[in-house]
């Protein structure tokens, strides 16, 4: 099966500090996702990655940066994260058609 | 546009009884389609897919969907609901093979009572 690991299950920030996700895929899969989760608003996407190095802004990337140096690993970057920052983030890979979700990140930014 | 609708935020019913979670889309091509289930403070975990073989797709759990193009529809139906079935369900459209054009349906939350 493939499994696509999210490196913190809780994360607890302070306002302005700067923050990585951590996200690692284990299937050689050439897509990867961030997605923010919040009550109401449902899976929204941040960026999504589709080769090393490539990246595609989603529908809500004010206030977060991307990284994939390597094809299993996509990080999710809070450059000063901002209380309204304060979320489920839910990294997933794909191959085509199949798409795998991690456990998700809950971070709450005080 | 494409889009995807979910109908209803939350659906109760009681154990034993059929479920009924309603998907519509839109879109000007013939989509991909998935749902998902999500149960608290879990990943999404995938319960079947659609993609342009058979209209009645059969997924894990007990639960299926029919894809219905002349309704743009993908309803997801269970018989009998357990316990274990409540959770938050999402609709997910692929727009392109790639799949990279995903869209979420909002979710709708299923309760189900004894």
């Amino acid at each position: 099966d493939v499994k696509v690991t999210q490196s913190s299950r809780y994360l607890v920030k302070r306002t302005g500090e700067k923050v990585f996700l951590e996200c690692v895929q284990d299937m050689d899969h050439e897509n990867m996702f961030w997605y923010r989760q919040d009550p109401g608003l449902g899976l929204r996407l941040i960026y999504f990655s589709y080769d090393v190095k490539m990246k595609e802004k989603g529908d809500i990337p004010e206030g977060y940066s991307v990284s994939r140096e390597k094809k299993e690993r996509f990080s999710l970057i809070l450059e000063s994260a901002s209380t309204n920052q304060t979320s489920m983030y839910l990294c997933a890979s794909s191959d085509r058609l199949e798409v795998t979700f991690g456990s998700g990140t809950r971070l709450t930014v005080v | 546009a494409q889009s995807v609708t979910q109908l209803d935020s939350h659906v109760s019913v009681s154990e034993g009884t059929p479920v009924l979670l309603r998907c519509n889309y839109s879109s000007s091509y013939s989509p991909s389609l998935f749902w998902y289930v999500q149960h608290p403070n879990k990943g999404l975990q995938l319960l079947l897919k659609y993609t342009s073989a058979a209209t009645l797709v059969k997924g894990i759990n007990g639960f299926e969907a029919e894809f219905k193009k002349s309704e743009t529809s993908f309803h997801l139906t269970k018989p009998s609901a357990h316990m274990s079935d409540a959770a938050e369900y999402f609709c997910v459209v692929a727009f392109n093979q790639a799949g990279t054009a995903l869209i979420f349906g909002k979710g709708t939350t299923l309760s189900v009572s004894s």
